[in-house]
């Protein structure tokens, strides 16, 4: 099993600030097969990336996301008032598939 | 416009079954390989299992096997989760959601119970 550990868990920052999110894997994740979600309260995730770096349709360019093998990152350029939220990365490269903890992002 | 629609949680006894249903809409059903995913009370996401289009794949994640069931009917374009002898870790919102791999639709979640 891959295991996903995301850091740091709480990420206090102002908007127009840059958040920079971490996904590590205790394993290559293969093709790079790694997406990133974004939840708010009392709501189903939101899929932002797929395959590590490609966004989803209709999401802001603000978001982007690289990496490949065991270290990926979501880096969000400026932060909306919207995007305060908990992000998630998930890997579906093997089974099974695997979910990081979560990174909560605030307003400091 | 892709719909998943979530019913059948609630509260139920530990050792007690439960059937989940997801009814979708928008799109061709029996197109797509379909997920069930959830999420503990304030924890994180955790994948439960998932089916191919014609049902004859079946994968679940360790904690479930032997006691859930993941079905569907395509002539009703409906997913379901069979859940028997559940336990206090059961305890979750439960989203069914499109797709094998990375999910895009997702319905709006049922929650499931296990107390006494």
């Amino acid at each position: 099993e891959i295991v996903l550990t995301q850091s740091p868990a709480t990420l206090p920052l102002s908007p127009g600030e840059r958040a920079t999110l971490s996904c590590g894997a205790s394993q290559s994740v293969p093709s790079s097969y790694l997406a990133w979600y974004q939840q708010k309260p009392g709501l189903a995730p939101r899929l932002l990336i797929y395959d590590a770096s490609n966004r989803d349709t209709g999401i802001p360019d603000r978001f982007s996301g690289s990496g490949s093998g065991t270290d990926f990152t979501l880096t969000i350029s400026r932060l909306e008032p919207e995007d305060f939220a908990v992000y998630y990365c998930q890997q579906y490269g093997s089974s099974p598939l695997t979910f990081g903890g979560g990174t909560k992002v605030e307003i400091k | 416009e892709v719909q998943l629609e979530n019913s059948g949680g609630g509260l139920v006894q530990p050792g007690g079954s439960l059937r989940l249903s997801c009814a979708a809409s928008g799109f061709t059903f029996s197109d797509y390989w379909m997920t069930w995913v959830r999420q503990a009370p304030g924890k994180g996401l955790e994948w439960v299992a998932n089916i191919k289009q014609d049902g004859s794949e079946k994968y679940y994640v360790d904690s479930v096997k032997g006691r859930f069931t993941i079905s569907r009917d395509n002539a009703k374009n409906s997913l379901y989760l069979q859940m028997n002898s559940l336990r206090a870790g059961d305890t979750a919102v439960y989203y069914c959601s499109r797709g094998a791999t990375a999910w895009k639709n997702w319905g709006q979640g049922t929650l499931v119970t296990v107390s006494s």
